[in-house]
């Protein structure tokens, strides 16, 4: 069974709208870590955040905000007044405590922002 | 620049060729990983080590070999290249502790 699944396989959106990429984990364990990495056209991978499961305060970093829910386990992902630059492909991804680390990642959502 | 080094960033081999590709991070991290990327199907874990002399399988660990001699590096080897083998490849490592993985810009593998 797939442990993180972003449904949404490719949104496109004008410039300056707000876009929200979905992300749902499935874990049975306590302690887990969930995270967001960016991969523009160049190909790297970036990192973008990293929340463990014993906090679900949401966080805002400029344009980007993430919204961690435990009761749905999901942990989505906003883009406020988008950007020509956002467009990338975004990968959500589980780490459980109790599995040694490994990282379990969605199969990703590809954005496109339209000038 | 600090972070994760991978070499070479592409190669094209012939079925049943070998090859190694080299991994080097100079943060001192304990935890190192390489990944698969394959259209359609995210990143997918091939092996993974927590430290030096320890390795581990990950979900699709066929046909790849790993070890760690020293906490900087972590070769991967292919030892009958596969077309199924043809994907982009990316090392990562990470502090222990979940802080979350730097990744390598990847090695773009062709298996003809």
């Amino acid at each position: 069974a797939q442990k993180v699944t972003q449904a949404q396989t490719e949104i496109s959106v004008v410039e300056k709208e707000d876009v929200t990429l979905d992300c749902v984990y499935e874990t049975r364990d306590t302690t887990y870590y969930l995270f967001w990495y960016k991969q523009p056209p160049s190909g790297e991978l970036v990192f973008l955040i990293r929340r463990n499961s014993f906090d679900e305060q949401n966080e805002i970093s400029g344009r980007y905000s993430w919204n961690f829910q435990k009761s749905t386990s999901s942990f989505n992902f906003t883009i406020t007044a988008s950007q020509v630059v956002d467009s990338a492909v975004y990968f959500c991804a589980l780490s459980e405590v109790n599995t040694g680390n490994q990282f379990y990642f969605g199969t990703g959502t590809s954005l496109t922002v339209i000038p | 620049n600090a972070g994760v080094t991978q070499t070479p960033k592409f190669q094209v081999l012939k079925t049943g060729q070998s090859m190694t590709l080299q991994c080097a991070q100079d943060m001192n991290h304990e935890y190192m990983s390489w990944y698969r990327q394959d259209p359609g199907m995210g990143l997918r874990l091939i092996h993974y080590s927590v430290g030096a002399g320890i390795t581990d399988q990950g979900e699709v660990p066929n046909g790849y070999n790993v070890s760690r001699s020293t906490t900087e590096d972590f070769p991967l080897r292919l030892l009958s290249a596969a077309p199924s083998q043809t994907s982009v490849y990316f090392c990562a490592s990470s502090r222990q502790g979940l802080s979350g993985y730097t990744f390598g810009s990847g090695t773009r593998l062709t298996v003809v």
